[in-house]
């Protein structure tokens, strides 16, 4: 299996930085990860796809980067809203695997 | 608009058995590949199957293949998950969720999710 692994656990941030969280798979996915994020109570929603391709309605402060093991999903200028747990997600081969999500809360 | 909404969760026994539905509008149904993916409460998240459009190949997470039985109604579409043999560690919120196809082709990242249903285990 790919072992995802996110860093770091938990990002404080205030409103307006700009954060950046980080994905590395055990193997080469190549470009094979999408990025969600998900608000307590609520189920996850996509906000990355293809490493770099942005879902349709999704904010443009969000970007994802990178490719073969190492990637990022970078927030700029962070607004109230942002305030959730991310996570990525390799779909390069079975089982699909998640990191273990990275929690951005108010500094 | 489309829309996605599980059924089927609750408390039950170690041992037992529960399906979950999950009853979806908005996209033609049959196009789709569809997952089940859980979460343990306060936990990360565990893709658990796969199941193609036309309902005629699956796949299945190591913990629960054996136990777990994806399926399909694309007349009423409805995806289904018939969980037996439950154990304390599948408790978990349990979602549906769409796969997601491109002009490049059918990916199996996931775009929407349900609300999801919450299983317990427990005695």
């Amino acid at each position: 299996d790919i072992q995802m692994t996110q860093s770091p656990s938990t990002l404080s941030a205030s409103v307006g930085d700009r954060v950046t969280v980080t994905c590395r798979a055990s193997q080469s996915i190549t470009t094979w990860l999408a990025w969600y994020q998900q608000k307590p109570g609520k189920a996850p929603n996509l906000l990355i796809y293809k490493a770099s391709s942005l879902e349709s309605g999704v904010p443009s402060r969000f970007s994802g980067s990178g490719s073969g093991t190492d990637f990022t999903l970078t927030i700029n200028t962070l607004q109230p809203d942002d305030f959730a747990t991310y996570y990525c997600q390799q779909y390069s081969s079975y089982p699909w695997t998640f990191g273990q999500g990275t929690k951005v809360e108010i500094k | 608009e489309v829309r996605l909404l599980e059924s089927g969760g609750g408390l039950v026994q170690p041992g037992g058995s529960l399906r979950l539905s999950c009853a979806v509008s908005g996209f033609t149904f049959n196009n789709y590949a569809m997952s089940w993916v859980r979460q343990d409460p306060g936990k990360g998240l565990e893709w658990v199957s796969d199941i193609s459009g036309s309902g005629d190949t699956t796949y299945y997470a190591d913990s629960v293949k054996g136990r777990f039985t994806i399926s399909r109604d694309n007349s009423k579409n409805t995806l289904y998950l018939q969980m037996n043999s439950l154990r304390a560690e599948d408790t978990a919120v349990y979602y549906c969720a769409k796969g997601a196809c491109t002009s490049t082709g059918c990916y199996n990242w996931f775009d929407p999710w349900g609300q999801g249903t919450l299983v317990t285990v427990s005695s």
